[in-house]
C-alpha cells in the first residue's frame, strides 16, 4: 500500500518554543492532507484538513495560529506547533488520500506518529 | 457525533478467531464501512472496507448485516501481533479529498493473549 511519513518520529522540546513536524507521501501524490491528535487513551480527533496550495481548514477550538500548517507540494505538508506547552504534549499523526484514480474508495493512509513532549 | 457503536475491550485466546462487533443503525444508504486499527504508538492502519456485501482480505473478513445496521470484523487466527484497538468508521466516500477526513470513536481494544 502507499506509505507516508513523519519526521521526527518523536521530539522533545522547551516551553515556548516551536516545533515542525513534517509529512510526507512517499509513493503518491495527495492534494489533502489530515492531521490528528492522540492524548493518551484517547481517540484520534482531527485538528485540520492541509490543502495544498491554499489555506488550512481547522477544525473547532483548534487555534490557527498556534498550529501552523503549510502544504507546499503534492507530497509534503507540515504542521508547526508554535510557542509550545505542556499541553501541547500529544501524539500527531497525519494522514493521506491518494488523488483520484489510485484509490476508487478513497482510502486513508496515516504517517507512523510524532510523539511531542513538551517540557 | 459518533456514529458508530463498539464494546470499548475484548480478549481473544492466541489462535482463536476475533469477532469484533460494531453497530451503525443511523447508517446511511452511501455510507461504507470502514474498519482501522492501532497498533500501540503507531498510525492507524487500514484493514478492510464494505457496502453491503461481505468482504475478505489477506488481513481480515468483514460481514455486515442484510439491514446495515451492524457488522463484524473477523480475524480467523488472531496473533499476539493483532492486540490493538479496532476503530469501526462509516464513512461516504468523497470525490472531494477534502471530504474525506475520518471520524474515529472510542474502538474497541482487543487484547490477545496467549
Amino acid at each position: 500500500g502507499a506509505v507516508v511519513s513523519q519526521h521526527p518520529s518523536w521530539v522533545i522540546c522547551k516551553s515556548g518554543t516551536s516545533v515542525k513536524i513534517e509529512c510526507r507521501s512517499l509513493d503518491f501524490q495527495a492534494t489533502t492532507m489530515f492531521w490528528y491528535r492522540q492524548f493518551p487513551k484517547q481517540s484520534l480527533m482531527l485538528m485540520a484538513t492541509s490543502n495544498e496550495g491554499s489555506k488550512a481548514t481547522y477544525e473547532q477550538g483548534v487555534e490557527k495560529d498556534k498550529f501552523l500548517i503549510n502544504h507546499a507540494s503534492l507530497t509534503l505538508s507540515t504542521l508547526t506547533v508554535t510557542s509550545a506547552h505542556p499541553e501541547d504534549s500529544s501524539f500527531y499523526i497525519c494522514s493521506a488520500t491518494p488523488l483520484a484514480g489510485l484509490s476508487s474508495y478513497n482510502e486513508q493512509f496515516f504517517g507512523p506518529g510524532t510523539r511531542l513532549t513538551v517540557l | 457525533d459518533a456514529k458508530t457503536t463498539q464494546p470499548p475491550s475484548m480478549d481473544c485466546a492466541e489462535g482463536r478467531a476475533a469477532n469484533l462487533p460494531c453497530n451503525h443503525s443511523t447508517i446511511s444508504g452511501n455510507e461504507y464501512v470502514y474498519w482501522y486499527r492501532q497498533i500501540h504508538s503507531q498510525g492507524p492502519q487500514y484493514i478492510i472496507h464494505g457496502l453491503k456485501n461481505n468482504e475478505t482480505n489477506e488481513m481480515a473478513s468483514l460481514i455486515i448485516t442484510e439491514d446495515r445496521k451492524s457488522s463484524t470484523l473477523i480475524l480467523p487466527h488472531a496473533t499476539l501481533r493483532d492486540t490493538a484497538v479496532y476503530y469501526c468508521i462509516v464513512r461516504e466516500p468523497s470525490r472531494m479529498s477534502a471530504g474525506n477526513m475520518l471520524t474515529f470513536g472510542g474502538g474497541t481494544r482487543l487484547m490477545v493473549k496467549p
